[in-house]
């Protein structure tokens, strides 16, 4: 099975700060990764597919990148809306998988 | 707008069975591979299982395998999850959710059914 180790589990910033999520892939999984944001007491919401393709709708401050099985989600300038949780997914292969979780906290 | 709405969630005993029902409101359903996604309360989201379009395959995660059964009739636009020998450890909320092709990530969810497994 494919694991994907997502960093950091908790991170503190303020508005209009630039942040970054990690997932590093166990394996090659090319570029199929997506990447969530869920909020509490809500389901999940697809922000960003096969690597970089933002959903529509999605704030372009939103952006996914990649080198080689490590992944990133940047928020350019970090607005109110976007404190929640993010996690990526691989979905190259079954038993698909989920990296831990972000948690984006106002510092 | 597509609205996949969960239900038959609750509190079951150890070792008891719950099916849980997802029904779509898209005249498409029966075009997608669709997804069953859990998540114990204050933790992460774990995939579940995947059911093709047509229902031929199907695919389960480990901790599920031979205990968990999906399905789908796609003339009624609804998907199924068989709980069966439930632990404790299946305590969670329970979304499902579609892929709008192969390409992409899972772009409509469920407002997620709880299940409770407790004595």
């Amino acid at each position: 099975d494919i694991q994907m180790t997502q960093s950091p589990s908790t991170l503190s910033a303020s508005v209009g700060d630039r942040v970054t999520i990690t997932c590093r892939a166990s394996q090659s999984i090319s570029y199929w990764l997506a990447w969530y944001q869920q909020k509490p007491g809500k389901a999940p919401k697809l922000l960003i597919s096969k690597t970089r393709n933002l959903e529509t709708g999605v704030p372009f401050r939103f952006s996914g990148s990649e080198s080689g099985t490590e992944f990133t989600l940047t928020i350019s300038s970090l607005q109110p809306d976007d404190f929640a949780t993010y996690y990526c997914q691989q979905y190259h292969s079954y038993p698909y998988t989920f990296g831990q979780g972000t948690k984006l906290e106002i510092k | 707008e597509v609205q996949l709405v969960e239900s038959g969630g609750g509190l079951v005993k150890p070792g008891g069975s719950l099916r849980l029902s997802c029904a779509a409101s898209e005249l498409a359903f029966g075009s997608y591979t669709m997804t069953w996604v859990r998540q114990a309360p204050g933790k992460g989201l774990e995939w579940v299982s995947s059911i093709g379009s047509s229902g031929t395959y199907q695919f389960y995660a480990d901790s599920v395998k031979g205990r968990f059964t999906v399905s789908r009739d796609n003339a009624k636009n609804s998907l199924y999850l068989q709980m069966n020998s439930l632990r404790a450890d299946d305590t969670a909320f329970y979304y499902c959710a579609r892929a709008r092709g192969t390409t992409t990530g899972f772009d409509y969810w469920g407002q997620g059914t709880l299940v409770t497994v407790s004595s």
